[in-house]
Parts: C-alpha cells; structure tokens; sequence
C-alpha cells in the first residue's frame, strides 16, 4: 500500500521557524510536492523536490532525502497567515498525487 | 495564469436525487483532470483520473457507476453523483496539471445530501 505520515498538528509563535516532516511509502516515486489549505479553500501548491536536498521559495524551504522516504516543509519567520493545513504529496505516475494525512498548523501572536 | 474553477461551489440536496458538479481550466487546456474527496478535517483522496476523449480510471474502492465523469472537452469535465446519500457529503475538489510538477485545484463543492 501506500502511505505519507505527517504530524496532525503543530503550534508556534508569530516569527518563528517550525518544520513539518513527512515520511512515505509508496509503490512509484518522481517527486515530493507540499500544498497549502486554508480552511473551506482549495490546495495551493508551495514546492516541490524530484531530486534531494533543499528548495528555498521565499520564507518556504522543502527538503527531500530519498534514500530514508523523508522530506520536511520548513517555514521561516511565520505569520498569522500562515495557519493553515499543510500536506506533502507524492507524485506517481501519470502525474497522480497521493497525499498525505495532514498537518494543521496553528500561528499564535 | 493556471486557474481551474469549479460550478457550484456548494450544493444541498435530497437523498436519491443526482448531482453534477463541473471543473473548468480557464486559461489553459487539460487533456487530464483528477477528482478528489475530502472529508472534514482529512486528507485528499484521488477519487479518478478523468481524461479528454476516453473514460476515465477510477481508484481503488470507487464506484464508478456511483461517480460518473465526462471530460467532454479540453477545459471542461463534469462528475456526476448518482443516487446520492448522506455519505457521499463531502468536499469535492477537481485539478489539473497544465505544466509537469505542479497541480492547479479548483475551489471545490461542498456537497450535502440530506
């Protein structure tokens, strides 16, 4: 089967840095992405990592290590806006996604 | 660029009757579309792939004479829910991936069977 195993929430403060992991298994694998869900909204896409290593998008940074199924979304410098359902996602074939279960961030002043 | 929209954004409706749901790309055009589910406060579940001219491929555990889906054209599929009950009350979310790596979702359907 497969699977993608994320922390089910995490709490910070405004201006801090939190890292949310995701491990996977699954039968195919081309590349690690991570999406952004607000509350009654749609995914939106913030990266995505096909080889390991690091990818910084602004304040966003995913890593991905293929040799252990791991990767993390790392999120600098954090603001309310940031409060949200994040989910890594792993891209099969035929551009399928499997998701993963989920984590809700929660961003305190 | 890459906007996917989707028609209703919610609908409330009686147990047994059917619901049509429709995913549009706006600026681009999508020879391959995916439907998902989404239940409160979980994860997505790829429901089917819908592709442009032929049926389209339905995951494990999904009925696809419950789920129908037409990709009649290049910007446009549609899923039918037939015969639908109270446990098919869900978040309907449609994509498509105009360039390699990156999926565009729609705003999604909140569905509600009564």
């Amino acid at each position: 089967g497969q699977s993608l195993e994320q922390p089910s929430e995490v709490t910070a403060v405004e201006g801090a840095i939190v890292q949310i992991n995701c491990t996977y298994q699954t039968s195919g694998f081309y590349g690690l992405s991570w999406y952004q869900q607000h509350d009654g909204g749609a995914p939106t896409f913030l990266s995505y990592n096909a080889l390991d290593g690091l990818e910084e998008t602004g304040r966003f940074s995913s890593f991905l290590s293929r040799s252990d199924s791991y990767g993390y979304l790392l999120l600098q410098e954090l603001q309310m806006k940031d409060s949200a359902s994040y989910f890594c996602a792993v891209k099969g074939g035929f551009q399928k996604l499997v998701f993963g279960t989920g984590t809700r961030l929660l961003v305190s002043p | 660029g890459a906007v996917v929209s989707q028609h209703p954004s919610w609908v409330i409706c009686k147990s047994g009757t059917s619901v049509k749901i429709e995913c549009r790309s706006l600026d681009f055009q999508a020879t391959t579309m995916f439907w998902y589910r989404q239940f409160p406060k979980q994860s997505l579940m790829l429901m089917a792939t819908s592709n442009e001219g032929s049926k389209a491929t339905y995951e494990q555990g999904v009925e696809k004479d419950k789920f129908l889906i037409n990709h009649a054209s290049l910007t446009l599929s549609t899923l039918t829910v037939t015969s639908a009950h109270p446990e098919d009350s869900s978040f309907y979310i449609c994509s498509a991936a105009p360039r390699d790596n990156e999926q565009f979702f729609g705003p999604g359907t909140r569905l509600t069977v009564l």
